[in-house]
């Protein structure tokens, strides 16, 4: 099955600093990239759907200056939380989706293992 | 406007008991999918089920089943004798047929303790 992986894993950082989480989609080629945001407990929430060569759309509520979001590859999406702060300590959650996929296969995301940020 | 509802935040049963999640959604789209993902403790998503709008047939994987009813607009899902390792955090979700980026609507999520 299609494979999405996520470095780093866990990220522990200062108060101020930028802080970059990677994307990729390992054998299959994805224009489509989704960042999610999970804080414990609780569901996930879209955070921007990156489209690869493009800008991303970000959701509402969601700043755009602050998470930084680059999909410059048809494998590879980066997501930059700048100036961390620790608010900004969440579980963040990447998914892909295969250009290839049809209706039949519901467009299907897959997920990546998630990064655990920890500002502090 | 499109909702999905997990109404049951948390579940505590004893291994070999059997559960059902409930998952209800809204919808004004005439064909859309609707899945579940299971999250253990370690946080990454496991994909479970995808079912299309216009295929009511419920489905059995093992000891999963799921009972797609779209006059009630629910898509439920059972664990038969459960086990300890099914303990997780389980997700239904929506997404539309159509449309470029086909955006997924979340559950909140329902928390199951499978206790020995």
């Amino acid at each position: 099955g299609a494979v999405v992986s996520q470095h780093p894993s866990r990220v522990i950082c200062k108060s101020g600093t930028s802080v970059k989480i990677e994307c990729r989609s390992l054998d299959f080629q994805a224009t489509t990239m989704f960042w999610y945001r999970q804080f414990p407990k609780q569901s996930l929430m879209l955070m921007a759907t990156s489209n690869e060569g493009s800008k991303a759309t970000y959701e509402q509520g969601v700043e755009k200056d602050k998470f930084l979001i680059n999909h410059a590859s048809l494998t590879l999406s980066t997501l930059t939380v700048t100036s961390a702060h620790p608010e900004d300590s969440s579980f963040y959650i990447c998914s892909a989706k295969d250009f290839r996929a049809t209706a039949k296969e519901g467009y299907e995301q897959y997920f990546g293992p998630g990064t655990r940020l920890t500002v502090t | 406007a499109q909702k999905v509802t997990q109404a049951q935040t948390e579940i505590s049963v004893v291994e070999k008991e059997d559960v059902t999640l409930d998952c209800v959604y809204e919808t004004r789209d005439t064909t859309y999918y609707l899945f579940w993902y299971k999250q253990p403790p370690s946080g990454e998503l496991v994909f479970l089920i995808r079912r299309n709008s216009f295929d009511e047939q419920n489905e059995i994987s093992g000891r999963y089943s799921w009972n797609f009813q779209k006059s009630t607009s629910s898509f439920n899902f059972t664990i038969t004798a459960s086990q300890v390792v099914d303990s997780a955090v389980y997700f239904c979700a929506l997404s539309p047929w159509a449309g470029n980026n086909r955006k997924l609507i979340w559950g909140l999520g329902t928390s199951l303790a499978v206790n020995p």
